[in-house]
């Protein structure tokens, strides 16, 4: 278990709401991340943060933003979500030899 | 950018049956590392690999760091009903250090 907590772990929303995810560490690890796992594409970074309102990009960044106010905290926004985010979305923590541990998930499902 | 190519795609197999799967690049990793997923879970480290051609095993896991620093191999002996699940490979990109998955292996084991 690498102290890592998602919340929701499951939620429905509608076409058009904006959604915040939320990721906790407890391990004081500077380097966080979001991923969206669907079939047929694995896994895809979204946006990933170096360190406290550390933040950077990565292949499939459109349609979220993100923020890191605390070491211990990361969100994910979609802003305005559409059908195609839905997705499993997948926290992660780099361990000390560019490992990354990961969360258990959020199944997220816009309609 | 980077890819690992992993293979096959999908394997059912008996329970007891040895496994073998592997991960292929055109470009050189430093690191390699093998993750499972289980439905419903995050993926889960089994086995990290540092130096080119090292066999490092976990329980009836042995992964190989092949010596081109292109491939990775991962078996599993004796398989059983709880091996079940999504095998991934990852590796740090060489030009920005995040994590490159490949598309994963899912086994299936019939008991």
């Amino acid at each position: 278990d690498a102290g890592i907590t998602q919340s929701p772990r499951h939620k429905v929303t509608e076409t058009g709401t904006p959604v915040t995810l939320r990721c906790h560490q407890t391990e004081n690890h500077r380097y966080m991340y979001w991923y969206r796992q669907d079939p047929g594409h694995g896994l895809r970074l979204i946006h990933y943060s170096y360190g406290v309102k550390d933040t950077d990009k990565g292949e499939v960044s459109d349609g979220y933003s993100v923020s890191r106010s605390k070491t211990e905290d990361f969100l994910l926004t979609l802003e305005s979500a559409t059908s195609s985010q839905t997705s499993v979305y997948f926290c992660a923590i780099r361990g000390p030899n560019t490992e990354a541990f990961f969360g258990q998930g959020t199944r997220l499902t816009v309609v | 950018g980077q890819q690992l190519n992993q293979s096959p795609q999908s394997m059912f197999i008996q329970e007891g049956e040895d496994v073998s799967m592997n991960c292929t690049s055109s470009s050189i990793f430093n690191t390699w590392l093998w993750y499972k997923q289980e439905p419903g879970e995050g993926p889960v480290l089994l086995i990290a690999l540092y130096k080119a051609g090292e066999l490092t095993s976990n329980g009836r896991l042995t992964a190989q760091f092949g010596i081109t620093r292109k491939d990775s191999f991962l078996n599993i002996s004796a398989s059983i009903p709880s091996d079940v699940g999504i095998y991934f490979c990852a590796g740090p990109s060489s030009n920005t250090g995040k994590l490159i998955f490949g598309q994963g292996t899912t086994l299936q084991v019939k008991p």
